[in-house]
């Protein structure tokens, strides 16, 4: 069964440090996105990607963060200087369709650990 | 604004019962809800979706009830069985249709 992957797992940083988070989204999907999961906090939604750019984003997402999909399968999220209250797991997601329909499918997520 | 929420943060049930989440949400213009599992570790898992022009969807052991009404949704699980164990969320689809917005979790656990 096709599967959205993450990598990594999870990673320790210093704070001030840059990370790139990166997903390899299911192979005909068209919408992407990131989101966050502070530990034992609901999921945040972060970004959607459609068609090369940004379609939407949150607040969360200011200007330390940027998403890229640098060839037709990775889609990455950089945080440009980390901070402590960016420790958390951040998942990718995509899909196929509208965006407004069908199933999300979500990574196993990329935990980030910044001291 | 877009906000969803849910009632309880916890549920224990035991094997074999039906149980049923809820979940209030605040923008009446919401059109599309999706019910979510999370398992420790993992990410989301799909359960069951429902659009704003239906009031109940049944799936395999599940079904979603939406009233517009009073802005609920609740998802009803029948035999509950300990691999329901899981938080489980419930999501709106933000106005312009580009991101999920998540409500709090609530952590399902079954007994034998």
């Amino acid at each position: 069964e096709p599967e959205v992957t993450q990598t990594p797992s999870h990673q320790v940083t210093q704070m001030g440090q840059e990370v790139i988070l990166r997903c390899v989204p299911i192979s005909n999907h068209l919408y992407f996105y990131w989101y966050r999961q502070i530990l034992g906090q609901k999921v945040e939604f972060l970004v959607s990607f459609y068609n090369n750019e940004i379609s939407e984003k949150s607040e969360i997402f200011d200007d330390q963060f940027s998403v890229e999909r640098p060839d037709g399968s990775n889609f990455t999220l950089k945080i440009r200087s980390t901070k402590l209250e960016d420790s958390a797991m951040y998942f990718c997601a995509s899909k196929t369709g509208t965006p407004n329909t069908g199933e999300l499918f979500f990574g196993e997520g990329s935990r980030l650990t910044v001291l | 604004g877009e906000s969803v929420g849910l009632h309880l943060p916890t549920l224990s049930v035991q094997e074999g019962d039906n149980s049923i989440i809820n979940c209030a949400y605040s923008n009446s213009a919401s059109d599309y809800f999706i019910w979510y599992k999370q398992e420790s570790g993992k990410g989301p898992q799909f359960i069951i979706d429902i659009r704003s022009n239906m009031d109940k969807r049944q799936g395999q052991r599940v079904t979603v009830l939406l009233n517009k009404t009073v802005k609920h949704l609740s998802l009803q699980i029948a035999a509950t069985q300990p691999g329901d164990s899981a938080v489980y969320f419930c999501a709106e689809s933000n106005q312009a249709g580009t991101a999920l917005i998540f409500g709090k979790g609530t952590t399902l656990s079954v007994s034998s």
